[in-house]
């Protein structure tokens, strides 16, 4: 059974600071790993997808990925109000036909003014 | 281009009753999800269709729900009887084939079950 693993927080950030965001999961076969942004009362929008090793950088958001330790995180540089949302981390496996996501229940995270 | 599309946005039933859902997915999207998100969680597949053939149905309650795409464009989520665990949001998703990286997901259809 994959599980996906994430604090549920809140997590409080003052703004301008960097915001970090970790999760972990426990099938070693995984190999998507993606992050999405969930405001209250909407759907889920896609803002990371890290595939291999490393870091990530897309604008203000640095995903980085640990296979070994089966770790992934979202860095938020310069963080804003705009930022605060759940934050869901969610694996895919690769190959074959079934390609659904397993999601941790994610982070909610509050941005300071 | 037009997102997915979901209705109702909302429902609410007595538990026994039956409620079916609808999605349509982006145009030209060959892949479509269904996912229950109940409060507090993320959201949970429940069946991945590809075109009309059902690809993954692993985390499908079968005994009360049932899911399909008959000409590989609309889909339908029915459940039946409801249970009051059933309340959740009901995502549909979709994307341009399998193994693409964007599932683009609708807003969703809000089951409360009484």
């Amino acid at each position: 059974q994959k599980e996906v693993e994430q604090n549920s927080g809140p997590l409080s950030v003052p703004e301008g600071a960097i915001a970090s965001l970790n999760c972990t999961y426990s099938d070693r076969v995984s190999q998507s790993f993606f992050w999405y942004r969930q405001y209250s009362g909407k759907s889920p929008e896609l803002i990371m997808s890290i595939y291999s090793n490393g870091d990530k950088e897309d604008g203000r958001f640095t995903a980085q990925l640990n296979k070994a330790s089966q770790y992934v995180s979202l860095l938020i540089r310069d963080s804003q109000p705009s930022d605060s949302a759940t934050y869901l981390c969610a694996v895919r496996l690769s190959g074959g036909g079934a390609d659904g996501l397993t999601f941790g229940k994610g982070t909610h995270l509050i941005i300071q003014p | 281009e037009a997102g997915v599309a979901q209705s109702p946005r909302y429902k609410i039933i007595e538990k026994r009753q039956s409620v079916a859902f609808w999605c349509n997915p982006i145009s030209g999207h060959a892949t479509l999800y269904w996912y229950q998100q109940i409060l507090g969680q993320g959201p949970k597949l429940l069946i991945q269709f590809q075109n009309n053939g059902v690809v993954d149905d692993s985390q499908l309650p079968k005994d009360r729900f049932s899911a399909e795409r008959l000409k590989g464009v609309d889909s339908t989520l029915k459940i039946q009887p409801a249970k009051l665990e059933d309340s959740a949001v009901y995502l549909c998703a979709s994307s341009l084939n399998r193994g693409q990286e964007t599932q683009y997901f609708g807003p969703g259809t809000r089951l409360l079950v009484l």
